[in-house]
């Protein structure tokens, strides 16, 4: 099946700075979200982009599908910004699923 | 708030028994999916049902079992628990795009712990 990963697993920074995450895939997708998991639990839908840029306040994402992989952008980040976040691709093989990567857990530090 | 609604909220009981969680999906989606969220495996796909009918399944276990009902409300089943159970289980909506799952919206989640 199609491989998601995630870089950096970790992330510690600073209130203020700016962080690039970055999602891989194995195979070619027409389905890719990105989301945030805050210390709740909740799943957060930050990006539906299966290719394309998108921009939303402090956040962006762009997904180059030919390339197979996706980038989180947050700028002047701050501590409700802590949290996991998941990118999940779905590609057609019969009903699709999404599959989701292992996360990168970002700690923003006041 | 996604507009899907899980419940219970948090759950807990001992080995061996059985639980259902229920799922509503947002108005007008016809997809329900149920992911399991445990520390050691991340998220996984357990099983998606569109109107009614089951359209994918996951790494679901036989001791579990979902359905989805005509008000479209879904159902998961957990019988003869195992401690290894003990999770978050989501359950998402959406409106496919044909093929495409399209995009996804996640309940708050149900954490079942066995003990």
């Amino acid at each position: 099946g199609i491989q998601v990963e995630q870089s950096p697993p970790d992330l510690i920074l600073q209130e203020g700075a700016n962080s690039t995450l970055r999602c891989n895939f194995s195979d070619s997708v027409n389905n890719l979200q990105w989301f945030h998991q805050n210390p709740w639990g909740q799943l957060i839908n930050l990006f539906y982009i299966p290719s394309g840029t998108k921009q939303n306040g402090r956040l962006s994402a762009t997904t180059v599908a030919t390339e197979r992989y996706s980038l989180l952008y947050i700028s002047s980040s701050q501590t409700t910004d802590s949290g996991v976040y998941f990118c999940a691709v779905g590609i057609i093989q019969g009903a699709q699923k999404l599959v989701f990567g292992q996360g990168t857990r970002l700690t923003i530090n006041p | 708030d996604s507009g899907v609604t899980q419940t219970p909220k948090h759950l807990i009981t001992a080995t061996g028994q059985r639980v259902t969680l229920r799922c509503s999906p947002r108005s007008g989606d016809l997809s329900v999916y149920w992911y399991q969220q445990s520390l050691d495996q991340g998220l996984q796909f357990l099983i998606q049902y569109y109107n009614g009918e089951e359209r994918a399944k996951g790494n679901i276990l036989e001791r579990f079992s979902a359905q989805q009902f005509p008000d479209l409300h879904s159902e998961l089943n957990l019988s003869s628990l195992e401690l290894g159970d003990s999770a978050l289980y989501f359950c998402a909506s959406s409106v496919p795009r044909g093929r495409n799952t399209g995009e996804l919206f996640f309940g708050e989640g149900s954490r079942l712990t066995v003990l």
